[in-house]
């Protein structure tokens, strides 16, 4: 069974400084890998999405993730973060071949401030 | 404008007494989920639905109930509350099951207290 762990409950950053959200999985075969984001008050958006080719996925509001299978990790970064980044990152995982059964992390709140 | 549209945003109830939390998606989605959010255990899904009339259940059913009667409808049933059920309640919907293209859109959220 797949299982999705974010290390980081909470992520303070300062704004235009970069950030870096942890997520590693586990898996006993290929999967798909997914970030979706939460502002406040709202549901959860998808933010990108990692199906194969490239390890290095670029998303939406200038963030991207990295898939590194060796180290079984898929960390989310952006250069330079705004305000309105603040909200809850959330990792998710589906095995190749097990339909839209998507596996969450426990969710990163990042807090941007000024 | 696509979207899932979940009703009520907020509901207080109380034990025992049976409610309905309701959800409509306007893309002719066959994919439907409900999940629930909870501090510390991210989303867990409650049950899913591949098309009308098929439903399955996730990894925390118990307590719920769920069903498929219309495409666009997918409602989420308590039918005897209880205060372990107080939770951020997520509707969600894809155009199809197994196709990691078509992503999830997810409603706004049903905040549920049970007393």
């Amino acid at each position: 069974a797949q299982s999705v762990t974010q290390l980081d409950s909470q992520v303070p950053v300062f704004e235009e400084a970069p950030v870096e959200l942890r997520c590693n999985y586990s898996s006993s075969v290929s999967v798909y890998l997914f970030w979706y984001v939460q502002y406040p008050n709202q549901g959860l958006q998808l933010l990108l999405k990692y199906l194969s080719g490239s390890t290095l996925v670029k998303g939406i509001n200038g963030f991207e993730a990295e898939f590194n299978k060796s180290q079984t990790s898929f960390h989310l970064r952006k250069p330079s973060v705004h305000i309105s980044d603040t909200a809850e990152y959330f990792c998710a995982v589906s095995e190749t071949g097990g339909g839209n059964k998507l596996t969450f992390g426990t969710g990163t709140q990042l807090k941007v401030e000024l | 404008e696509a979207q899932v549209t979940q009703n009520p945003r907020y509901l207080i109830t109380v034990t025992g007494k049976k409610l309905t939390v309701t959800c409509s998606q306007n893309m002719n989605h066959e994919y439907m989920s409900w999940y629930r959010q909870d501090p510390g255990l991210g989303l867990r899904q409650i049950y899913y639905s591949m098309n009308v009339e098929v439903t399955d259940k996730g990894d925390v059913p118990e307590g719920y109930k769920v069903s498929r009667k219309e495409k666009r409808n997918f409602p989420l049933i308590l039918e005897s509350p209880s205060p372990n059920q107080t939770s951020l309640y997520f509707c969600a919907s894809s155009l199809s099951h197994g196709t990691p293209n078509s992503p999830l859109h997810f409603g706004n959220g049903t905040r549920l207290t049970v007393t």
